[in-house]
C-alpha cells in the first residue's frame, strides 16, 4: 500500500538533546512538508520541501532542521535550541506544490520532553 | 497574511442530527479551500475540497460550498453517525502565496456525536 510512514510513534527526550523525526513516503510525491500540533492552535507549518537536496523554512522552522537527500525521506531533528518541543508532529507529501493539492499526512509522532 | 477561523468546538451531537460547522478565511490571492478530518491518535485525512467559487465539494455525506462573497466554506452533513467523531480541519490554500503550496489550518473542531 501506498502511504506515508512515520516513526517512531512516540518519543521521549530529554532537555539538551537532539532527537531525529523519520519521515517516508512511497507515493513518488515530490513535495514533503512537516507540521507541528499543539492543542487549540491548529497546525503550522516548519519546513517543506519541493525536490530533493532543496528545503524551505516554515512559519515556526526555529530549532529545527531537516534534510531531503532521497525523495521517499524526509527527516526532522529537533534540537536543543527548540524551547518547547512537546507536540505532536505530523508529516505530510503531495504530487507538487500546485496550490489546489491535496496533501497526503502521516500518522504522526508525539514527542514528549522529559 | 492568510488566516483560517472555525467555530469553537467541541460540538456534541445526537446521532441522525443536522450537522454544521461554520469556516471563514482570509487570503491575498484566490485559494483553494479544503476540509481534513483526523481520528483520535492518527494524521489527517482529506475530507473534500474546492477550487473556485461556487464549488461544491461533496464526500461520505459531508458538503461544502466555497462562498467567496462571504469568504467561507460552511461543512455541512445531513444526518451524522457516531462514526463521524473525530476532528475537522478547515484549510486553505492561497495560489497568490508565490511557488509554495502551503497549506494554512484553521484550529480544529471537535466533534462528539453520542447514540
Amino acid at each position: 500500500d501506498g502511504g506515508i510512514t512515520q516513526s517512531p510513534k512516540y518519543l521521549f527526550r530529554k532537555e539538551g538533546q537532539n532527537v531525529t523525526l523519520s519521515c517516508e513516503q512511497n507515493l513518488n510525491h515530490d513535495a514533503m512538508y512537516w507540521y507541528r500540533q499543539d492543542p487549540g492552535q491548529g497546525l503550522r507549518l516548519i519546513y517543506y520541501s519541493q525536490i530533493v537536496n532543496d528545503f524551505q523554512k516554515g512559519d515556526i522552522a526555529e530549532g529545527y532542521s531537516v534534510s531531503r537527500e532521497k525523495k521517499e525521506s524526509f527527516p526532522l531533528t529537533v534540537t536543543s535550541a527548540q524551547k518547547n518541543p512537546t507536540a505532536f508532529y505530523l508529516c505530510a507529501s503531495s504530487p507538487t506544490l500546485a496550490w489546489d493539492t491535496e496533501a497526503f499526512f502521516g500518522q504522526g509522532t508525539r514527542l514528549t520532553v522529559v | 497574511g492568510d488566516s483560517v477561523t472555525q467555530m469553537e468546538g467541541p460540538v456534541t451531537l445526537s446521532e441522525e442530527a443536522f450537522l454544521t460547522i461554520n469556516c471563514t478565511y482570509t487570503a491575498t490571492g484566490y485559494p483553494s479551500l479544503f476540509w481534513y478530518v483526523q481520528y483520535p491518535g492518527e494524521g489527517l485525512q482529506l475530507l473534500l475540497k474546492a477550487t473556485k467559487a461556487d464549488d461544491k465539494g461533496s464526500n461520505k455525506g459531508f458538503e461544502a460550498t466555497y462562498r467567496k462573497e462571504t469568504t467561507s466554506f460552511h461543512l455541512e452533513k445531513g444526518s451524522v453517525q457516531v462514526s463521524d467523531s473525530a476532528v475537522y480541519f478547515c484549510a486553505l490554500s492561497d495560489r497568490g502565496a508565490g511557488t509554495a503550496s502551503k497549506l494554512t489550518f484553521g484550529t480544529g473542531t471537535r466533534l462528539q456525536v453520542t447514540l
